[in-house]
């Protein structure tokens, strides 16, 4: 299994401001995923991020937004940009370890923008 | 296109009742897998089961027991004699092998009341 960890655990921001995300696993893996859950709503995917090479965004989500660094085979960060109230959600990081068939979460970082 | 179909969104029940979350999914490839994960109040999601496209087979595990159907492109899961921690929101989720993108369904929020 993958034992991941996220910073900050929860935040409360300012509109305009940006928070940037730190996501750090105990392995090594190829790609690392990022993805948005909004208050009482589903996971959503917002990047498959790629060591070495830029972020694949997902229909909706834009670099701009939520630029991704991923440095090394085992961290990156996600920040979210230019912030508003409805960047309001949980962000949550994950790996596939291993084979692709399992997935692992990150414990999310619940995030408030006033 | 992949979907994962959710239809139940809150379940209510009282304490020892045995408790069916529904899940429907779709899906063009010929492989593929599908997940079942808890996600408590904590916000951490937990993952309870994978299983994979070749393998009809049920599963139990103590009181959680799933039923894959590729017949009717369904895999429900069975709470027996349900418990207080049970109650979170569940979610249904489904991965392809070329991509490594997961879909997520809606979720299910089960209350199970004392």
């Amino acid at each position: 299994s993958a034992v991941i960890s996220q910073k900050p655990s929860r935040d409360i921001c300012q509109r305009g401001t940006s928070l940037t995300i730190q996501c750090q696993v105990d392995s090594q893996v190829t790609m690392m995923f990022w993805y948005r859950q909004q208050p009482g709503q589903s996971l959503t995917l917002i990047a498959t991020a790629n060591q070495g090479s830029e972020a694949t965004y997902e229909s909706g989500f834009v670099i701009d937004k939520f630029p991704i660094s991923r440095p090394n085979l085992t961290f990156s960060t996600l920040t979210v940009s230019n912030m508003s109230p409805e960047d309001s959600s949980i962000y949550l990081c994950s790996v596939h370890l291993g084979h692709w068939d399992t997935q692992y979460f990150g414990p999310g970082t619940r995030l408030t923008v006033l | 296109a992949q979907k994962v179909t959710q239809a139940q969104t809150e379940i209510s029940v009282v304490e020892k009742e045995d408790v069916t979350l529904d899940c429907v999914y779709e899906t063009r490839d010929t492989t593929y897998y599908l997940f079942w994960y808890k996600q408590p109040p904590s916000g951490e999601l937990v993952f309870l089961i994978r299983r994979n496209s070749f393998d009809e087979q049920n599963e139990i595990s103590g009181r959680y027991s799933w039923n894959f159907q590729k017949s009717t492109s369904s895999f429900n899961f069975t709470i027996t004699a349900s418990q207080v921690v049970d109650s979170a929101v569940y979610f249904c989720a489904l991965t392809n092998t070329g991509g490594f993108k997961t879909i997520f369904g809606a979720g299910t929020r089960l209350f199970v009341k004392a």
